[in-house]
């Protein structure tokens, strides 16, 4: 059964800061890796897809790794905005279901 | 653009009521999903679709059933909400298992 974990919990880091959240699955037979953003009282956003024979994706600010062998994916924020703050979730897809994290609840102050 | 919607962003049902939470799709995908999103508990899968008249049970289908009767559309029903339902639902769809899934805005449902 496919369990993902998400560290840090929480963050909060001041505006133009560059930071790193991080997700780790326990089984490699994972189709992708989905990063997700999520606003209070709101649904899911996807920000970031990567397929399991891709390594990263980017989009805008965002860059995302995958790390099949040793279970791990990166989300990467370059120059952090207060509009970034929100709670970051990953989910893996492995036989057909999505498995989530608990998610990185992230706060930009300016 | 692609679009997810559900039928009520807020709804406040009573004990043993039968509830029905509708999503609709507008992007022709195969697949859609139930979720529910709870505190500490994060996002668990209730059930799934893969075609019209298809479904799946995911993690924690006890207490619900779903309708896929057209593909855009897929319907979860609490045949009895229990207190224990009260949660933020969540319907996605993807176009295949393996691609991205998109997400609706949720529907907050509190059981009284």
């Amino acid at each position: 059964k496919q369990e993902v974990t998400q560290i840090p919990a929480a963050l909060s880091v001041p505006e133009g800061e560059n930071l790193v959240l991080n997700c780790s699955f326990t089984d490699s037979a994972i189709y992708n890796l989905q990063w997700f953003r999520q606003d209070p009282g709101k649904g899911l956003t996807s920000l970031l897809l990567i397929q399991s024979s891709q390594r990263e994706q980017t989009s805008g600010r965002l860059n995302a790794s995958l790390d099949k062998s040793s279970g791990r994916s990166t989300l990467y924020i370059a120059a952090s905005q207060p509009g970034d703050s929100a709670t970051y979730l990953c989910g893996g897809t492995s036989y057909g279901k999505l498995t989530f994290g608990q998610g990185t609840i992230l706060t930009v102050h300016p | 653009d692609v679009k997810v919607t559900q039928s009520s962003r807020y709804l406040v049902k009573r004990t043993g009521e039968k509830v029905f939470l509708e999503c609709v799709q507008d992007m022709d995908h195969e697949n859609m999903f139930w979720y529910r999103q709870d505190p500490g508990l994060g996002l668990r899968l209730i059930y799934f679709s893969y075609d019209v008249k298809m479904k799946e049970k995911g993690d924690i289908p006890e207490g619900y059933s779903v309708s896929r009767e057209k593909k855009e559309r897929f319907s979860l029903i609490l045949e009895s909400a229990s207190t224990n339902q009260t949660s933020m639902y969540l319907c996605a769809s993807s176009r295949a298992l393996r691609y991205e899934q998109y997400f609706g805005p949720g529907t907050r449902l509190t059981v009284t």
